[in-house]
């Protein structure tokens, strides 16, 4: 069965710093991995997703996230915190059964 | 292209009584899944439709049912509801395997169980 841990509930980062997302996965079979935003009171975007080939992966609004299966990682980052990305951020894994397990979210503050 | 559209967006029923929520997927797209988000236990898988039948099932019990209708549009239906389905209940959809293709999610039914 495949999982998702994310470290952080809450994150805080100032306008301007880097931001770093924390997501680790377990899983028996090479993962899907996923990285969603969500702001209030809407559902859920899509940032960037990994399947094969390339272990960087970038995303929309300047987000990129890198597999690293030997620390089965796929940490979020972006270099340049914006306001408008404070938002609730979820980690997801698929496997070849196609159910999506989503971590427990980070919430992202940017403080001015 | 609209989007993910779910009615209603708000619902208010009481203990045991039933409820039926509705999804209408972007034009063209065949695979409509269901998901339940609560503070507690987070996002949850609920189950997948593709082409009017049932792909994928997450671990739920048989209290929550769905069905597909032949344009894609979907419904999940909620029987003898209890305190703990209060939730918010996000549909998405997609052009086919919810893994291999991006899914567009909609803005969800938040339902309150009194």
């Amino acid at each position: 069965a495949q999982s998702v841990t994310q470290l952080g509930s809450h994150v805080s980062v100032s306008e301007g710093a880097l931001v770093l997302l924390r997501c680790n996965y377990s899983s028996s079979v090479p993962p899907y991995l996923f990285w969603y935003v969500q702001y209030p009171n809407q559902g859920l975007q899509l940032l960037l997703k990994y399947t094969t080939g390339a272990t960087l992966v970038k995303g929309i609004n300047g987000f990129e996230a890198e597999f690293k299966k030997s620390e089965t990682s796929f940490h979020l980052t972006k270099p340049s915190a914006h306001m408008s990305d404070a938002a609730e951020y979820f980690c997801a894994v698929s496997g070849p059964n196609n159910d999506m397990r989503f971590g427990a979210g980070t919430r992202l503050t940017v403080k001015p | 292209k609209a989007g993910v559209t779910q009615t209603p967006r708000y619902l208010i029923k009481t203990r045991g009584q039933q409820v039926t929520l509705s999804c209408s997927p972007i034009s063209g797209h065949r695979s409509v899944s269901w998901y339940q988000q609560t503070p507690g236990q987070g996002l949850q898988f609920l189950f997948e439709y593709f082409s009017e039948t049932q792909r994928n099932k997450g671990n739920f019990p048989g209290r929550f049912s769905g069905r597909q209708f032949s344009n894609s549009r979907s419904e999940m239906n909620v029987s003898t509801l209890e305190l703990g389905d209060s939730a918010l209940y996000l549909c998405a959809s997609s052009l086919d395997v919810p893994r291999e293709n991006e899914q567009f999610f909609g803005p969800g039914t938040r339902l309150t169980v009194l």
